[in-house]
Parts: C-alpha cells; structure tokens; sequence
C-alpha cells in the first residue's frame, strides 16, 4: 500500500459526458501528478501541482483540468468525453516539488462508451 | 518521438536465473533514471533508480546499471523469483523541474 488513494476504482460513462477523479496523496506529500495510460502505451504525465499551485503541465488537453485542494488532495476533470479517452489514470504524490521518487495510487479506470 | 524506449514488451525467465531489462533514451539532458514495477490492478511501485554521475546501484537482489555513453540502463534481478512476474516501467528526468518521461514497459514473467 503506497498510501496513495483514488476513487472511484472503475467508471463508465458515456461520450460527452463530464466525470472527476479524486486523489488524496501519502500524509506529508505535497505534490501530486496525474497520469494516463492507455492501451499498450506508458505512462503519460498530465500535470503535477505542488502545495495548492500549478507545477509542471504535459500532454494534458484542452478538455481536463485539475486542481489540488488545502488539504492537498487533488481532482482531475474530464469533459467532452471521448472514446478515445478510456485509460487508466494514476495519481502519484511526492515530499517535494522536483520529481524524483513518486508513490503512485491504484489508478481509476475509466471507460467512455 | 519516445525519449524512453524499452524494446523488448515482453521476458520470460526461470526461476533461480538472472532477469536483465533494458532500457534506451535518447535525450542526453536526463540525469535521473528510476525504474517502476507495477502489478495488475494497482499502481506503479518504485523499485531502485540511479543518478547520472553513478553507473551502477545495488539494492538486494536488483541492480541498476547505466551507460551514459550508450544512453542504455539496464535492470539486474538475481535470483528471479516468480513473485517478480510483472510490468517493469524505465523513466527519466531531466534537470529542473521536469517530469517523468516512463517507457512502455516490459512484462517480466518468471517461471517456476
């Protein structure tokens, strides 16, 4: 258990479609980051935040947003949902804002219909 | 263009043998490399990572090495042991505050 958590474990919904997945990093992290993994590929890093703020932004869309809350939890939004976004999206957390060693949750898979 | 590649998807080795992954980048600015496993239906686990000025770290039975000149790391298991049956991710960063750059993973399945 990396003490990293995320809910909902699966989600389906349909195209079009708005849904939220929620992270509440390991006691102590300040920064959070946001993966996706999609069928045969890696990991691809989203956006990190760090203690509240924006940190580093990657191949995140148009359509996501995230934000990290005071008590450092963090949302990931999806909107205008496509098939094409049906992935397994991790969250990961770490001490600090450089991205070194990162303990990642059991991920949320998400699946648009 | 994939700046971490692990070309090989997918190893199978017995039980008691050596595992050796590999992993290729391509960008010379990385300076931090860590490898991952990850087991189904859960997350990523850290498992040993190496920095650029070292070229070989040990950590029980899994040994990093790395190659600057050659831009290759590989990952050393020894013995294998079947509960290391799973996706072994490589990534890397660069300087700064860069995020990770992970490959596509390799499954390692280890045969008893």
């Amino acid at each position: 258990d990396s003490g990293v958590t995320q809910t909902p474990k699966h989600l389906i919904t349909a195209t079009g479609q708005r849904v939220t997945l929620r992270c509440s990093p390991r006691s102590g992290d300040l920064s959070v980051y946001w993966y996706q993994q999609s069928l045969d590929q890696g990991l691809q890093f989203l956006i990190q935040y760090y203690n509240g703020e924006e940190r580093a932004k990657g191949n995140i869309l148009e359509r996501f947003s995230a934000q990290q809350f005071p008590d450092l939890h963090s949302e990931l939004n999806l909107s205008s949902l496509e098939l094409g976004d049906s992935a397994l999206y991790f969250c990961a957390s770490s001490v600090g804002g450089q991205a070194y060693e990162q303990y990642f949750g059991p991920g949320t898979r998400l699946t648009v219909t | 263009d994939q700046q971490v590649k692990q070309n090989s998807p997918s190893l199978s080795v017995q039980e008691g043998r050596i595992s050796i992954l590999n992993c290729d980048y391509t960008n010379s600015m990385f300076d931090y490399f860590l490898w991952y496993k990850k087991y189904p239906a859960e997350g990523p686990t850290f498992l040993i990572s190496i920095s650029s000025i070292k070229d070989k770290n040990e950590d029980g039975r899994f040994t990093v090495f790395l190659n600057k000149s050659a831009k290759h790391l590989s990952l050393h298991i020894v013995p294998s042991q079947p509960g290391d049956s799973a996706v072994y991710f490589c990534a890397a960063r660069s300087m700064g505050n860069t995020p990770l750059v992970f490959g596509k993973g390799t499954r390692l399945s280890v045969i008893a």
